[in-house]
């Protein structure tokens, strides 16, 4: 398996502008995680999905960030409109069992 | 909610020291503890884990202990070598929440 897949890898796009992550968790796996990672607030876990529904978005930062994953393999989470604030590291994380594993992660920065 | 607490923040040790990390969590229905560890601009990994029926668990120079009266739990590293330097996060989790709450990370730094 190849493993957590995640695009893009960068990102890099002006204040306003809508953002698109995308991840495609591991085969198999039937929970899938968004987390935000920043030096100042370190790993967050922003939604998480448990058979393609929403579990719990109490991470979500604001009503300009949105979650869905319309089959078990494949997933987006979506900035509109994005601000510099956003400028993070982004990860997707699938698991079966209790392991989590993580995707390599997007680079946003948000100018 | 689960509320997960990690200390240090930041830990300096000569190579061939060993290094302890601590974690405290809230919810007492937490059964799995797992490690993970993130080198530097790549993903966080498992490196470790306990499940709360049992009191400790090794895996070569690393080992993690809990404790479930007080609810803590450590990360021992022995023998440091300098490929050791990343941060290092705890997590907690309840099979029935589905998720892991994670610590806030120790950056681990092993001075050859």
């Amino acid at each position: 398996d190849a493993g957590v897949i995640q695009s893009p890898r960068h990102e890099v796009t002006e204040m306003g502008q809508e953002v698109t992550l995308r991840c495609k968790p591991i085969s198999g796996h039937d929970y899938l995680f968004w987390y935000r990672q920043t030096m100042m607030r370190g790993l967050e876990l922003l939604i998480y999905f448990n058979n393609n529904v929403p579990i719990d978005d109490s991470g979500m930062p604001e009503d300009r960030f949105s979650a869905k994953m319309p089959n078990a393999s494949f997933s987006t989470l979506k900035i509109q409109p994005s601000e510099p604030r956003d400028s993070a590291v982004y990860f997707c994380a699938s698991s079966r069992g209790h392991e989590q594993f993580f995707g390599p992660g997007t680079r946003l920065t948000v100018l | 909610g689960e509320n997960v607490e990690q200390h240090p923040s930041t830990l300096s040790v000569q190579e061939g020291d060993s290094a302890v990390i601590k974690c405290t969590y809230s919810d007492s229905a937490s059964n799995y503890f797992p490690w993970y560890k993130q080198e530097l601009g790549k993903r966080p990994q498992l490196i470790i884990d306990i499940r709360s029926n049992v009191g400790e668990k090794k895996d070569q120079r690393i080992a993690v202990t809990l404790n479930k009266t007080a609810k803590h739990f450590s990360l021992h590293i022995t023998e440091t070598q300098p490929e050791d330097s990343a941060v290092y996060f705890c997590a907690a989790s309840s099979r029935d929440a589905g998720k892991s709450t994670f610590g806030d990370g120790t950056t681990l730094t092993v001075k050859p």
